[in-house]
């Protein structure tokens, strides 16, 4: 699986969008960006995934470069309850026997009210 | 309510003794998962399972087994408990090509 490089910390102030970055230069052409949470020690919580096209849910935004080396995970109005370490994980959408979850140490996102 | 259930919550053991950690979901996942959590670190895979009967190996094996006898379920055994292996952990499933719901966490502590 590719690997990704998050920057260590972010603070964003309450209401505002938190951008969160990543790049993932070695990607390949069937690997999916996922993005994760954890919230202080609980399990962590799948956010969103896309492959090429950008992605909406409920809790963010997914904007995938065109040449898909980097990405970008947007919550649109950030609250107290964001405050969490965001991980971006590069892999298969289905990856047969090998459909392994690899964490790095990803984004430790502070909201501030 | 549908989900991945890990029990105990939390345990503390002696050096040398053994336990199984229990993971069972309810929501038909061919895919499970063990991770642990030491403070301050991110998430390392110790054993995966991509269906009932099939188990292999992740990042940080050693001291661990586990068995697939059912599609429910995905218990973690530590056979000799060590120090190091105090830590959080967590049990994760997911069916195919979608996101992996994770349970709760055990917090294990080995004196």
């Amino acid at each position: 699986d590719a690997k990704t490089t998050q920057p260590p910390s972010m603070d964003c102030a309450e209401g505002r969008a938190a951008n969160l970055p990543c790049n993932h230069s070695t990607i390949s052409g069937n690997e999916y960006v996922y993005w994760y949470r954890q919230i202080h020690s609980q399990g962590p919580q799948y956010i969103i995934h896309g492959l090429k096209n950008n992605e909406t849910n409920e809790m963010a935004s997914l904007i995938i470069t065109e040449d898909r080396k980097s990405s970008t995970l947007i919550l649109p109005h950030a609250t107290l309850r964001d405050t969490a370490v965001y991980y971006c994980i590069v892999r298969p959408l289905f990856s047969g026997g090998y459909n392994k979850l690899i964490f790095g140490a990803g984004t430790r996102l502070a909201v501030h009210p | 309510n549908a989900g991945v259930t890990q029990t105990p919550k939390f345990q503390v053991l002696k050096t040398g003794q053994s336990m199984t950690l229990q993971c069972a979901q309810d929501m038909n996942h061919e895919y499970m998962s063990w991770y642990r959590q030491d403070p301050g670190m991110g998430l390392r895979l110790i054993h995966y399972s991509v269906g009932a009967g099939i188990t292999d190996q992740g990042e940080v094996p050693n001291g661990y087994n586990v068995s697939r006898s059912t599609t429910e379920d995905f218990p973690l055994r530590l056979l000799s408990a060590a120090p190091s292996q105090t830590s959080v952990y967590f049990c994760a499933s997911t069916g195919q090509g979608y996101g992996y719901t994770f349970g709760s966490g055990t917090r294990l502590t080995v004196v």
